[in-house]
């Protein structure tokens, strides 16, 4: 168990709606990472907040989008979902930055399928 | 642009065989490299990472890989393989020219152990 918990573990839902995911980082993690993970594209990294603000970017839809709120928890946002959007969606997190050498600690993921 | 390359979709060996998992990378500067594993239904666990010093990187369950700075691999390896390392294992990047926000995935390589 790596300290990093999402819900929900599973999530079915149509296209064109919209969906939340929620991940609860490590105790005293502070950044808190996104991943699509697909059988088409493999494991994409999404985006990345640290203490409430974004930091990094990644090949994140405009469609998604995703916050940090005062008690370190993330959420990702998902609208206007489209049958490509299933994938299994990970959330990691960290102490600091990752400037580098940083290890990034995963939830067990939540699995998105849209139909 | 930093990448890594896992040139191997799947990996058969025989319980109590040594191991080895290829991993090559490319980046501009001095690599942050990254090993996971991923068994069924879960999320990603962290192995063992690079950053700096021995070339070869000790990690969990007796897993280790080596840095080659001049073939730029990352080689994940163990010397005797037992089934319940059967699972998806992802070499990663971190791309320090972002600042080291991102991290960057190979597309994973199958390891099955034979009983």
């Amino acid at each position: 168990d790596s300290g990093v918990t999402q819900t929900p573990k599973h999530l079915i839902t149509a296209t064109g709606q919209r969906v939340t995911l929620r991940c609860s980082p490590r105790s005293g993690d502070l950044s808190v990472y996104w991943y699509q993970q697909s059988l088409d594209q493999g494991l994409q990294f999404l985006i990345q907040y640290y203490n409430g603000e974004e930091r990094a970017k990644g090949n994140i839809l405009e469609r998604f989008s995703a916050q940090q709120f005062p008690d370190l928890h993330s959420e990702l946002n998902l609208s206007s979902l489209e049958l490509g959007d299933s994938a299994l969606y990970f959330c990691a997190s960290s102490k600091r930055l990752a400037g580098g050498g940083e290890t990034q600690y995963f939830g067990p993921g939540t699995r998105l399928l849209v139909l | 642009a930093q990448s890594v390359a896992q040139p191997e979709d799947q990996v058969n060996v025989a319980e109590g065989n040594p191991l080895t998992v290829k991993c090559t990378y490319s980046v501009s500067g001095n690599p942050y490299l990254f090993w996971y594993v991923q068994y069924p239904n879960r999320g990603l666990q962290f192995l063992l990472k690079y950053i700096t010093g021995d070339n070869l990187v000790k990690g969990s369950y007796g897993f280790e890989a080596e840095f080659n700075k001049s073939q730029t691999s990352f080689h994940l390896k163990k010397p005797s393989a037992l089934v319940s390392d059967s699972a998806l294992y992802f070499c990663a990047v971190r791309d320090i020219e972002t600042g080291g926000f991102k991290t960057i995935f190979g597309a994973g390589t199958r390891l099955f152990v034979k009983a």
